[in-house]
């Protein structure tokens, strides 16, 4: 079945930076755009972006440029998101979603990543 | 970029029928997606397109969309649908982001 698993929580400093992997199975990674959400403690769901899983183009939402980067290891099916310059006000769960079909939703879903920003 | 508004809590009475609601710009040329989210879980699409829903979701879930709001219906709530429901939709800035609303909490009393 169409699946999407992610790495372990992280306990982060301010000011380093982290890497969470989502590791797709179950169908063919290059058909389907992957989209990065966090949700902060308590909080709605906001959307970081996406990346074009044939070409590696990354777009990014607004408040995400800079700090946020996602890449992609084809090879393993596997997206990747980098955010370096933690701050406290990054701590959330992270998740990976796939595209449904084109405009028509984020399914499945990872099981998220929490990523923990304290000193 | 777009915004997508929610009212915070919607209740309803088991066995009852409830709608939930999603206004904003978007809405207006995109289709709207709906998740549902349980304490401690991923969330989980229910609805997409014009009213379409994933396999195994039950047909108690069903979606509208007039304008600029989008609804989703659940005729015969259960126990099992409390939790929190958040609508999305492509951004109308045509780079394939997505936006989300704030989410409704939803009791079923």
């Amino acid at each position: 079945q169409v699946q999407l698993v992610q790495s372990g929580s992280e306990l982060k400093k301010p000011g380093a930076s982290v890497r969470v992997y989502c590791k797709a199975s179950g169908y063919t990674f290059r058909n389907y755009d992957m989209n990065w959400v966090r949700q902060a403690p308590g909080k709605g769901l906001e959307y970081i972006g996406w990346i074009n899983t044939r070409t590696g183009n990354p777009t990014y939402a607004q408040g995400f440029t800079g700090r946020f980067v996602f890449s992609l290891d084809t090879s393993v099916s596997t997206a990747y998101l980098q955010i370096s310059s933690l701050k406290a006000e990054d701590t959330a769960v992270y998740y990976c979603a796939r595209d449904y079909f084109d405009a028509s939703g984020l399914h499945p879903w990872g099981q998220g990543t929490l990523v923990i920003v304290s000193s | 970029s777009s915004e997508l508004t929610q009212d915070p809590a919607v209740s309803v009475a088991l066995g009852q029928t409830v709608r939930i609601t999603c206004q904003g710009d978007s809405l207006r040329s995109n289709f709207a997606s709906w998740y549902h989210q349980k304490p401690g879980q991923a969330p989980v699409l229910v609805m997409y397109g014009k009213n379409d829903r994933p396999s195994g979701i039950p047909d108690r879930f069903s979606g509208s969309s007039s304008g600029n709001i989008a609804s989703l219906t659940i005729t015969g709530a259960q126990a099992e649908d409390e939790g929190d429901y958040y609508c999305n939709s492509r951004d109308s800035g045509g780079n394939h982001l997505e936006v989300f609303g704030g989410g409704t909490r939803l009791t079923v009393l």
